[in-house]
This record gives structure tokens, C-alpha cells and sequence, in this order.
């Protein structure tokens, strides 16, 4: 199986937003609406943002939304904050009953 | 409020086996699926597999071969057994629960096992 594919970086100002896509094949991201994305600040575990394309844990600011069209995910966060920096990773189910991660993305808040 | 704990040893010689163990405390390990995912220092999140409390089982392809996982219900802990390891295999090692479908809410602190002689 193959990782997703994200962008290695992207950035914004305080305010903005910005969106990080996540593109897969029909086997993972196309067959299924099991697509999560993780926050991943230095030295830290993982942190579940969006779980089932675009549902927010309890506690997750809803700055934070997802969605998906055909093969590709996309994760947008709205009103850009300092704390937001950090690394972002997507998730898929697979047809294999496994799971794939996609590359990671930095962000950085200018 | 659900709790993981990596355990093992920080240091494991090239060809020999990786064995880690994830206490589970706040929640039932028959509750869920529980999952072991690793990343190299520097590098992006890899999944390693997941046990249900029945012991079954499924592992990412490209370490099937090496991949053992097992669980004490009576412990409430689930472990890893990565045979013949090699640099590669250096990495932060974290155990997880999921939401469902392999979307983890959560995670265990990660634990660094490092590869060398």
C-alpha cells in the first residue's frame, strides 16, 4: 500500500485560512469515509482532529473542518492561530482492512 | 479518561526482536480494536497493525513477515513482537485506541526504541 499524498509544507498569517489536501486512490480514501487527520506538535503524540471525513472529536475547535471529493481529503483550518503550527497527518481505511498515512504536512504561521 | 503506557526496552540489537507492551488503564481491552504505530525520528507516521480482544489480527503488509501482536486481558495490556530489526526499524513506537475503522483518539505518550550494536 501506498502513503498518501499530502503537501510537504504550507503556511498562513494569523487570521487566514488554509487548507492541506490529501490524495489517494479508490482503495483507500475513494472506497471508504474513514479518513482522519492528526495534529502533531514537536515531541508529542498525535492529536485525532477530524475522524469519518469531517466529524470534530469533543473538545476539537471548530475552526477545524473536513471533506472529501472522489480520491482526495482536504482539511481546512479557518482563522489561523499561532498554536497551530505544527505537523498534520491524514488517515484512510483500507479495502485491506488496514490503514495508510499520507506524508505529513507542516504548517507554519508566518 | 482512557490512558496507554509504551514499555520496553529503549536499545535492541540489529537482527534480534523488538518487544514492546501498551497498558491500557480507564477503559476495558476488550472494549475496542487497539493498534501499534511507529515513526522514525524526523519522519511520518507509519500503522503496524491492529488486535481486537478475540486476538485477531491484522498487520500493514510491508511488515507482515516480522509482525507479531498479542494481548493479556487479564493484564489489560496488549504487546508487539518485531522480529529481526535492523537501523530501519529505529523509531518512536506508539500504541493507540480507535474511534472505529482504525481513527485513533487515543494515544500512548511513544516510546523511542533505537536499532545499534
Amino acid at each position: 500500500q501506498s502513503a498518501l499524498t499530502q503537501p510537504a509544507s504550507v503556511s498562513g498569517s494569523p487570521g487566514q485560512s488554509i487548507t492541506i489536501s490529501c490524495t489517494g486512490t479508490s482503495s483507500d480514501i475513494g472506497g471508504y469515509n474513514y479518513v482522519s487527520w492528526y495534529q502533531q506538535h514537536p515531541g508529542k503524540a498525535p492529536k485525532l482532529m477530524i475522524y469519518d471525513v469531517s466529524n470534530r472529536p469533543s473538545g476539537v475547535s471548530p475552526r477545524f473542518s473536513g471533506s472529501k471529493s472522489g480520491n482526495t481529503a482536504s482539511l481546512t483550518i479557518s482563522g489561523l492561530q499561532a498554536e497551530d503550527e505544527a505537523d498534520y497527518y491524514c488517515s484512510s481505511y483500507t479495502t485491506s482492512s488496514t490503514l495508510v498515512f499520507g506524508g505529513g504536512t507542516k504548517l507554519t504561521v508566518l | 479518561q482512557v490512558q496507554l503506557q509504551e514499555s520496553g526496552p529503549g536499545l535492541v540489537k540489529p537482527s534480534e526482536t523488538l518487544s514492546l507492551t501498551c497498558t491500557v488503564s480507564g477503559d476495558s481491552i476488550t472494549s475496542s480494536y487497539w493498534s501499534w504505530i511507529r515513526q522514525p525520528p524526523g519522519r511520518g507516521l507509519e500503522w503496524i497493525g491492529f488486535i481486537y480482544y478475540t486476538g485477531s489480527t491484522n498487520y500493514n503488509p510491508s511488515l507482515k513477515s516480522r509482525v507479531t501482536m498479542s494481548l493479556d486481558t487479564s493484564k489489560n495490556q496488549f504487546s508487539l513482537r518485531l522480529s529481526s530489526v535492523s537501523a530501519a526499524d529505529t523509531a518512536i513506537y506508539y500504541c493507540a485506541r480507535e474511534v472505529h475503522y482504525l481513527q485513533f483518539e487515543y494515544w500512548g505518550q511513544g516510546t523511542l526504541v533505537t536499532v545499534s550494536s
